[in-house]
């Protein structure tokens, strides 16, 4: 089966940074996204990693450990916008499966 | 503005009543997904559509019934649903080429079983 694993709630200070996680054990992988939902509103797609490593977009970087089945979304400089639940999800390479399978999401709470 | 569309962004129904769901996308993808989406859950993947054909069932009641008329449009049939079905049901659509492809979510329809 597919496990993915992602702290349930998380409060950083704003202009702090703050590194939210995510493990995942699954049959196969083909990639790995992190996604930000607004309460009330559609998750939006933040990074996709495939390859281990760091990818850097602006103030969000995410980094890649397919080896140890972990993956870290970074956010510097918070912005009170911040404020949001941000998704795991990982595209398993079964045949034919096009889907995402989502972790259970990381609220973050930015305060003043 | 996400280009997936959804409507009715509300809907409260009892269990004997028959309503659908519906999703359009501006974004010329050919892949369709309904998700369900429950307080404290993972989003859990229903259907999936690619070029109108249905490709991915996930053990869903047969109270729920999806319809791909065309690529850019989406249906989720409800009927004599329980009190559990209560949730926010996401569409989202991709383009279905290669795995890095993200997938485009709508606003969700939350939906209310009395």
């Amino acid at each position: 089966g597919q496990n993915i694993d992602q702290p349930t709630e998380m409060t950083a200070t704003e202009g702090a940074i703050v590194q939210i996680n995510c493990t995942y054990q699954t049959s196969g992988f083909n990639g790995l996204f992190w996604y930000q939902q607004h309460a009330g509103e559609a998750p939006t797609f933040l990074s996709y990693n495939v390859l281990d490593g760091l990818e850097e977009k602006g103030r969000f970087s995410s980094f890649l450990s397919r080896s140890k089945g972990y993956s870290y979304l970074l956010l510097k400089e918070l912005q009170m916008k911040d404020s949001a639940s941000y998704l795991c999800a990982v595209r398993v390479s079964d045949t034919g499966r096009r889907a995402l399978t989502f972790g259970s999401g990381t609220r973050l709470q930015v305060q003043p | 503005e996400t280009g997936v569309t959804q409507t009715p962004r509300h809907l409260v129904m009892g269990m004997t009543n028959k309503k659908s769901l519906k999703c359009e996308q501006h974004l010329g993808h050919n892949a369709m997904y309904w998700y369900k989406q429950s307080a404290k859950k993972p989003l859990e993947l229903m259907f999936v559509y690619s070029l109108e054909e249905r490709v991915e069932n996930n053990s869903v009641p047969s109270r729920f019934s999806p319809e791909c008329p065309n690529s850019s449009h989406l249906f989720l049939h409800l009927h004599t649903l329980q009190p559990e079905d209560s949730a926010l049901y996401l569409c989202a659509s991709s383009q279905d080429r290669g795995f890095s492809q993200p997938q485009h979510f709508g606003d969700g329809t939350r939906l209310s079983i009395l």
